[in-house]
């Protein structure tokens, strides 16, 4: 187990719809990233915060949009599905140090219909 | 520009026996970090190792070692003693301590341990 829990683990909608993915990262780590993972694009970073703020941006749509809570629990928020967004959404949680092993989370599968 | 590079698909090991993953990496940090990742059919990301770019030794966790060559630009992993549990995708990841943190993956081997 890695810390880091993500709700839910699967999500079946239809397109057009919004959808919104959850995660808490390990204790005490105030990094979390979200990455997307399909078939075609493989593992693509989409966005990182630190301690409520956003840190970087990857290969994130403006559809999708994502934040951290003061409890530094974080939600990722994806609108107007396509199909193409059908992936498996992972989160990521650090301490932000050189040297930072990123624990994962299980993902959510996404599927859009 | 692909900055990390796998070029074996899928592999095939014998149990017992040791394997090297390859993987290669771009960058013009001199400041980095390379990490291999294991992913198994149930999906989750395990952290295996991690190599820092100013590390003189190679890594190594257990059965895990990394095969550091800083001038070929290589982080090739390399697991002794094969288990039917190691059957699993393995991704090379790398960060650039300049600029942005994010891990940047490659497109991962797909490692088979036959009995």
């Amino acid at each position: 187990d890695s810390g880091v829990t993500q709700t839910p683990k699967h999500l079946i909608t239809a397109t057009g719809q919004r959808v919104t993915l959850r995660c808490s990262p390990r204790s005490g780590d105030l990094s979390v990233y979200w990455y997307q993972q399909s078939l075609d694009q493989g593992l693509q970073f989409l966005i990182q915060y630190y301690n409520g703020e956003e840190r970087a941006k990857g290969n994130i749509l403006e559809r999708f949009s994502a934040q951290q809570f003061p409890d530094l629990h974080s939600e990722l928020n994806l609108s107007s599905l396509e199909l193409g967004d059908s992936a498996l959404y992972f989160c990521a949680s650090g301490r932000d140090s050189r040297d930072e092993k990123l624990f994962f989370g299980s993902g959510t599968q996404l599927s859009v219909l | 520009a692909q900055k990390i590079t796998q070029t074996q698909p899928g592999m095939f090991v014998q149990e017992k026996e040791a394997v090297t993953l390859d993987c290669t990496y771009d960058t013009s940090d001199q400041s980095y970090g390379l990490f291999w990742y294991k992913q198994p059919s149930s999906g989750e990301m395990i952290f295996l190792i991690y190599q820092g770019s100013y590390d003189e030794q190679n890594a190594t966790e257990g059965r895990y070692s990394l095969n550091f060559q800083k001038a070929r630009k290589s982080a090739n992993l390399v697991i002794s003693a094969s288990q039917l549990g190691d059957s699993a995708m393995y991704f090379c990841a790398m960060r650039e301590y300049t600029g942005r943190r994010a891990l940047t993956f490659g497109s991962g081997t797909r490692l088979q341990v036959q009995p």
